[in-house]
């Protein structure tokens, strides 16, 4: 059973850049040749896909984050990345990382870890 | 805005049959891609709950079941129970949007 666990400072100053990352365990990241991919809820409201990375290091971003998301894999270390610069408050919210299937549906997820934008 | 969009809420009593609905368009469920549903207890992550538009993963009681129609989906819930109280969420893909999983709004659903 995979398992994925997100880690990274819970308060970024505005304008700066957030930094997360996740670890996965339980089984390789390079088998099975998912994708992984990073969603975000910002307090009471829905969930935003926010983009994914392949094994290969392809990836695919929301074009809603125009152009402020960078993710990066590991696969030495089993960890995926996600970064988004000049950050405001409105990209304060619980980060999730999860396994992109097969199906292009998210089978497994972290728990999930709260972002605040605050100076 | 979501690309797909449910109502906010739903209701009913213990036993009874309940439906949220997901509505899309032509680029996302009406172009025949696989819907997905989550159920994201308070506090906690989603979970997925169907995929594959009506395939349930290990575990999920077969009294969550749904369905897709030209653009819209739908989940049903039947013989509800007090600890389905949840929020959820359903999600594709969609072709116009550089490759990008979208979701729905969610919907609250309360046991009453």
């Amino acid at each position: 059973q995979v398992q994925l666990q997100e880690s990274g400072p819970g308060l970024v100053k505005p304008s700066q850049t957030l930094s997360l990352t996740c670890t996965v365990s339980g089984d390789s990241i390079i088998s099975g040749s998912y994708y992984w991919s990073w969603i975000r809820q910002p307090a009471g409201k829905g969930l935003e896909w926010l983009g994914r990375i392949h094994t290969s290091g392809t990836t695919y971003y929301n074009p809603s984050l125009k152009g402020r998301v960078t993710m990066s894999i590991d696969t030495s270390w089993n960890q995926f990345a996600l970064k988004l610069s000049s950050v405001t408050a409105t990209d304060t919210a619980i980060y999730y990382c999860a396994r992109d299937s097969s199906w292009r549906s998210f089978d497994s997820w972290g728990q999930g870890t709260q972002v605040t934008v605050s100076s | 805005q979501s690309v797909l969009t449910q109502p906010p809420s739903v209701s009913g009593a213990p036993g009874q049959r309940v439906t949220i609905s997901c509505t899309g368009g032509t680029s996302n469920i009406g172009a025949g891609y696989d819907v997905h549903w989550y159920q994201q207890l308070p506090g906690t992550a989603p979970k997925l709950l169907i995929y594959g538009h009506s395939n349930r993963p290990s575990g999920v009681p077969d009294r969550f079941s749904a369905s897709t129609s030209g653009t819209s989906a739908s989940l049903a819930i039947t013989g509800l129970q007090a600890e389905d109280e949840a929020d959820y969420y359903c999600q594709s893909y969609d072709r116009s949007l550089s490759e990008s999983r979208v979701f729905g709004g969610g919907t609250k659903l309360t046991v009453l």
